[in-house]
């Protein structure tokens, strides 16, 4: 199976604009997390979405949001970027509903606000 | 809340030793879920293993297991016979295992440098 997949890879964007970051789970996973790294706060949880409904919201800001489409493929997206918001998002996805826990994470998408 | 703690920033450990990453955690959950996560300077989080907090025996993937003590609140994650290739970050989260509930809570991780 191929792994959980994001793009773009990287990123460089101004303060002010807005940014689209999208995120292809593990075929047959229907739900998909996503999370923000920064050196500072560590690795902190945005949120998650099942089954196109957001199900757990994490402490970020009314700019940070995200869907989900009928495939499990999820965007996010961060409105008004600010310095602050440079950081890595991780995606990760999960079968659900199965008897395994487990997360798997994908490479990620390294955003510079300039 | 959730809480995981790692105190150790950085290890350095020589090649072909065994190594012990500590982990403690802190939650009011009945169950839940323990994981530990390697994070190479690519960026991407490679999972290693999971615990059940209700799983009787240490879980152990490979050259991985986990030291799980329950009453003490920790989940070191214990490398056998460490390779060059095992440096990297190293993070310990938690979950509750309730379905619908799974966000991970990290800790601040590990650094793991192998010495030839």
């Amino acid at each position: 199976k191929a792994g959980v997949t994001q793009t773009p890879r990287y990123l460089i964007k101004t303060r002010g604009q807005q940014v689209t970051l999208s995120c292809s789970p593990i075929s047959g996973h229907r739900s998909v997390s996503w999370y923000q790294q920064t050196p500072g706060q560590g690795l902190q949880f945005l949120f998650e979405y099942f089954s196109e409904t957001q199900r757990n919201k994490g402490n970020f800001p009314g700019r940070f949001s995200g869907r989900q489409f009928s495939n499990s493929r999820s965007e996010m997206n961060v409105s008004t970027l600010e310095l602050g918001d440079s950081a890595l998002y991780l995606c990760a996805s999960r079968e659900s509903g199965g008897v395994s826990y487990e997360q798997y994470f994908g490479p990620g998408t390294r955003l510079t606000v300039t | 809340a959730q809480k995981i703690t790692q105190t150790q920033p950085g290890m350095f450990v020589q090649e072909k030793e065994a190594v012990t990453l500590d982990c403690t955690y802190d939650t009011s959950d009945p169950s839940y879920g323990l994981f530990w996560y390697k994070q190479p300077s690519s960026g991407e989080m490679i999972f290693l293993i999971y615990q059940g907090s209700y799983d009787q025996q240490n879980a152990t993937e490979g050259r991985y297991s986990l030291n799980f003590q329950k009453a003490r609140k920790s989940a070191n994650l214990v490398i056998s016979a460490s390779q060059l290739g095992d440096s990297a970050m190293y993070f310990c989260a938690m979950s509750p295992a309730d379905f619908g509930n799974e966000k991970l809570t990290f800790g601040t991780g590990t650094r793991l440098t192998i010495i030839p």
